[in-house]
């Protein structure tokens, strides 16, 4: 079936250190992959995504890059702010649900300290 | 302007009462979900409602009875309400389906909080 595994937390990291949250899922064909971020009391907001294989999705200085080889789609930083303090969640959309399915992962939350 | 909007935000209640979250999104999307989110944040699909017509029911207990009165809205009524349906409940809408790009984004409402004590 259809799953996303990521890592578990909590993270916790210093502002300005390198962030790398990993994400791997199994799927039929070609899903589309999402990271969503949840911030404290807030729904989730989408933060980037890619439709197909070598896609490269970025937003916010966060990047992930879908690789159909490794089936991951690992977020990263370069430089975390404590305003990044969030809950994480990787998500795929599998082709074979007619797209009305989206699953996600359990999330990882993120401390960032000053 | 709210592009997914849920009411009420938060809600306290007695087991054994029967309860409505209403939702409703000004995106002009033609599909809404409903995901349950756990204590751990673990999210869940429940429903997912396309054109007002059921696609999806993850073998959510029959309590739980949505109603889609119009492509806007998707309401969530829960019938003898138990501990174990404490969590947030949280509305959202995409139009299309996947292969359309502009189908893949999932926007969410703000979430509400139900406690059952």
């Amino acid at each position: 079936g259809n799953s996303v595994t990521q890592m578990e937390g909590p993270v916790t990291l210093s502002e300005e250190a390198f962030l790398t949250i990993n994400c791997t899922y199994t799927a039929t064909g070609y899903p589309s992959l999402f990271w969503y971020v949840q911030y404290p009391g807030e729904g989730l907001q989408l933060l980037l995504k890619a439709t197909k294989a070598d896609d490269k999705g970025s937003n916010k200085g966060f990047e992930a890059t879908y690789r159909k080889e490794t089936t991951s789609f690992h977020l990263e930083k370069g430089s975390v702010q404590v305003s990044d303090s969030a809950v994480y969640f990787c998500a795929l959309r599998p082709i074979n649900t007619g797209g009305f399915k989206t699953i996600f992962g359990a999330g990882t939350r993120l401390f960032v300290k000053a | 302007d709210t592009a997914v909007s849920q009411t009420p935000k938060y809600l306290v209640t007695q087991m054994g009462n029967d309860k409505s979250i209403k939702c409703e999104q000004n995106l002009g999307h033609d599909t809404m979900y409903w995901y349950k989110q756990d204590s751990k944040k673990f999210l869940k699909i429940m429903f997912s409602y396309n054109n007002k017509e059921l696609i999806i029911n993850e073998t959510v207990p029959n309590r739980f009875s949505p109603k889609s009165p119009d492509k806007a809205h998707l309401n969530l009524h829960i019938n003898s309400l138990e501990l174990g349906d404490s969590a947030v409940y949280f509305c959202a809408s995409s139009q299309g389906a996947a292969g359309k790009s502009s189908g893949n984004t999932i926007y969410f409402g703000e979430g509400s909080w139900l406690t059952v004590v």
